[in-house]
This record gives structure tokens, C-alpha cells and sequence, in this order.
């Protein structure tokens, strides 16, 4: 099966501060990529599909690129909205599996 | 509005059995790809199994941690998708989440991702 692995695990960040996580496939998955959003307590949100797709009503500042094996997401000019925990999530084969999270957290 | 409501989850001994639901409302639900997904407290989130439409014959695919232990199946007729839970593991304690498998085509491939996903429920598995 195919493992992804995310990094950093955490990271402390300010409001305004340019935010880059990646994720790594152990085998290449072309575009097949999508990342997530959880905030505590609640369910996942999809923002980034096919590696670089924005899902609808989800804004700009996040941003999706890669191919392969090496991903990333962007968030730019981080908001207070945005300390979450992020993941990565394959759609290549018929079984999935996601990255083990990132933390964003308030510096 | 699109929504998925989770229920059936609570406390269950070692080698016990529970069967969750999950009723979807405010979508064509026998079209979709329907997935479970759960998350074992302060862990990570781990992809469970995948039931397709009947287009595809209701066929299945699971996790390796759950293969052989949980069926998925649903009920068109009823909106539902269910998560047949057996010989549980206190390692099987998590939230379980259902989602909707949405596919977008990008550049003429097809693309598949959870775009809307219900709020949970939480299995305890414990003596």
C-alpha cells in the first residue's frame, strides 16, 4: 500500500506569515493528492483536490502544487481562521491513505 | 442543504460487535461513492473502506487494519450507508466519520475526493 508522510508534525506560525507543508508518497501517485483541514472537535474540510485544484469557497491564500512523489501546500499571508491541523490524502489506488497531520499553531 | 448525520457509536467490550449508520439527506445519495473514515483520539485520520454505487455493483474495499473484521454496505431505499463492526479491538476506538466521494474532472482525468462529511460518531471499545 502506499504511505505518505507529512512534514513538519507541527509548527508554530504568526498571523501574516507565509505557511508551506509538505507530503511525500512512498511511490508516485501523478496528481492524485488532495489536502484537508480539521479544526479541533470538528470534521475534515477539503481545500486542495488533484494536487493544485481549489475546492470551491475556499480561499485563495491556500494554494496546492506537485506531482509524483513530493507535494505541497501554501498558505499565504496566514489568518487566524487557519490554526488547524492539516493532511494530506492519496486517491491513487483503491485503498487511501492520509499523511499523519500537520499542526499549525499560534507563535 | 447536503448533509451526513453519523449514529450508532457508544461502548462495546473487547470482541464485541456495533453497527453505525449514516443518514444522508439533501443529495442524490445512490450516485455517490460513499467512504468511513475515522480518527482514534489525539491521532491522526485513517481511511476505513469505500462502498461504491450500484452502477459499480456495490462493491468494497477496505483498509488492511479492518479487512475481514468490518462490512460496509448501505440502503439506497433509505438514504444509508452502514459500518458493520465485528470482533472490535480497543484499538478500533475513534471518532467515525462518513463521507461523500466527489470525482472533478481536471484537464480530462478524473480526480476523487471527500467533499462533504458528516460531524461523527465515537466508538469506545473497553472493558
Amino acid at each position: 500500500d502506499i504511505q505518505m508522510t507529512q512534514s513538519p508534525s507541527s509548527l508554530s506560525a504568526s498571523v501574516g506569515d507565509r505557511v508551506t507543508i509538505t507530503c511525500r508518497a512512498s511511490q508516485s501517485i501523478s496528481r492524485n493528492l488532495n489536502w484537508y483541514q480539521q479544526k479541533s472537535g470538528k470534521a475534515p474540510k477539503v481545500l486542495i483536490y488533484a494536487a493544485s485544484s481549489l475546492q470551491s469557497g475556499v480561499p485563495s491564500r491556500f494554494s496546492g502544487s506537485g506531482s509524483g512523489t513530493d507535494f505541497t501546500l501554501t498558505i499565504n499571508s496566514l489568518q487566524p481562521e487557519d490554526f488547524a491541523t492539516y493532511y494530506c490524502q492519496h486517491s491513487y489506488s483503491t485503498v487511501w491513505a492520509f499523511g499523519q497531520g500537520t499542526k499549525v499553531e499560534i507563535k | 442543504e447536503v448533509q451526513l448525520v453519523e449514529s450508532g457509536g457508544g461502548l462495546v467490550q473487547p470482541g464485541g460487535s456495533l453497527r453505525l449508520s449514516c443518514a444522508a439527506s439533501g443529495f442524490t445519495f445512490s450516485d455517490y461513492y460513499m467512504e468511513w473514515v475515522r480518527q482514534a483520539p489525539g491521532k491522526g485520520l485513517e481511511w476505513v473502506g469505500r462502498i461504491r454505487n450500484k452502477a459499480r455493483s456495490y462493491t468494497t474495499e477496505y483498509a488492511a487494519s479492518v479487512k475481514g473484521r468490518f462490512t460496509i454496505s448501505r440502503d439506497d431505499s433509505k438514504n444509508s450507508l452502514y459500518l458493520q463492526m465485528n470482533s472490535l479491538e480497543t484499538e478500533d476506538t475513534a471518532v467515525y466519520y462518513c463521507a461523500r466521494l466527489l470525482t472533478d474532472k481536471v484537464n480530462t482525468l478524473s480526480y476523487y475526493y471527500m467533499d462533504v462529511w458528516g460531524k461523527g460518531t465515537t466508538v469506545t471499545v473497553s472493558s
